[in-house]
């Protein structure tokens, strides 16, 4: 069984202040993740993965996202927040073994202030 | 590209009508899915399918729920007869059918019952 966990409901940051959403994963296989976010109204947008190589990842908007296989984490970063990155965001995970199937977290709420 | 298509974009129904949903997939996607999102659970996935085939459907919470792909460019999802708690986003995601890619979701569709 594949799990995804996201501690945070909640995470608040000021703009211009780096960013980071945490997100843990169980897989019995090797680990594909996701990160999306959800705007107000809007259906999830991609915004990188992990599959194999460099562990740190880079996606849209500046975000990039770093994987630690000993500690099983995908946490999401941003150098630098914007207001306009306030959205609620998700990580998912997808093992080998349930090729298409993904498991999704249960979301942080991002709030960046100005 | 239009990217997955949802429609209606909202739908407001009287408890015990039947309700139909429905998504268009982006053309060369083997993988489509229907998601349910609410406050209380956060974002469920009801149903996926393959190459046309539903391949599970565990997450569809009770026989009055079905969906359909009958082609590979056509999905619905179907509540009869529906109930005040099924209001909710209805989300369609579809995906290449590999591991390696993330899910193009739509802009779901809002439903209310009433």
């Amino acid at each position: 069984a594949q799990s995804v966990a996201q501690p945070e409901d909640q995470v608040n940051v000021a703009e211009g202040n780096p960013l980071t959403v945490k997100c843990t994963y169980s897989v019995s296989g090797n680990p594909y993740l996701f990160w999306y976010v959800q705007y107000p109204n809007r259906g999830l947008q991609f915004l990188l993965k992990y599959i194999t190589g460099d562990n740190l990842v880079k996606g849209s908007y500046g975000f990039e996202a770093e994987f630690n296989k000993s500690q099983t984490s995908f946490h999401l970063k941003k150098p630098s927040a914007l207001v306009s990155d306030s959205a609620l965001y998700f990580c998912a995970v997808r093992d080998g073994t349930n090729a298409g199937k993904s498991t999704f977290g249960d979301g942080t709420t991002l709030t960046v202030k100005p | 590209d239009a990217g997955v298509i949802q429609s209606p974009r909202h739908e407001v129904t009287e408890m015990g009508q039947e309700v139909t949903l429905r998504c268009k997939p982006i053309s060369g996607h083997n993988s489509l899915f229907w998601y349910r999102q609410t406050m209380m659970r956060g974002l469920e996935l009801l149903i996926y399918f393959n190459n046309n085939v539903p391949i599970d459907d565990s997450g569809m919470p009770e026989d009055r729920f079905s969906a359909k792909m009958p082609n590979a460019s056509f999905s619905t999802l179907k509540i009869q007869p529906s109930e005040p708690r099924d209001s909710a986003v209805y989300f369609c995601a579809s995906s290449p059918g590999t591991e390696n890619y993330g899910y193009t979701f739509g802009s779901g569709t809002r439903l209310t019952v009433v």
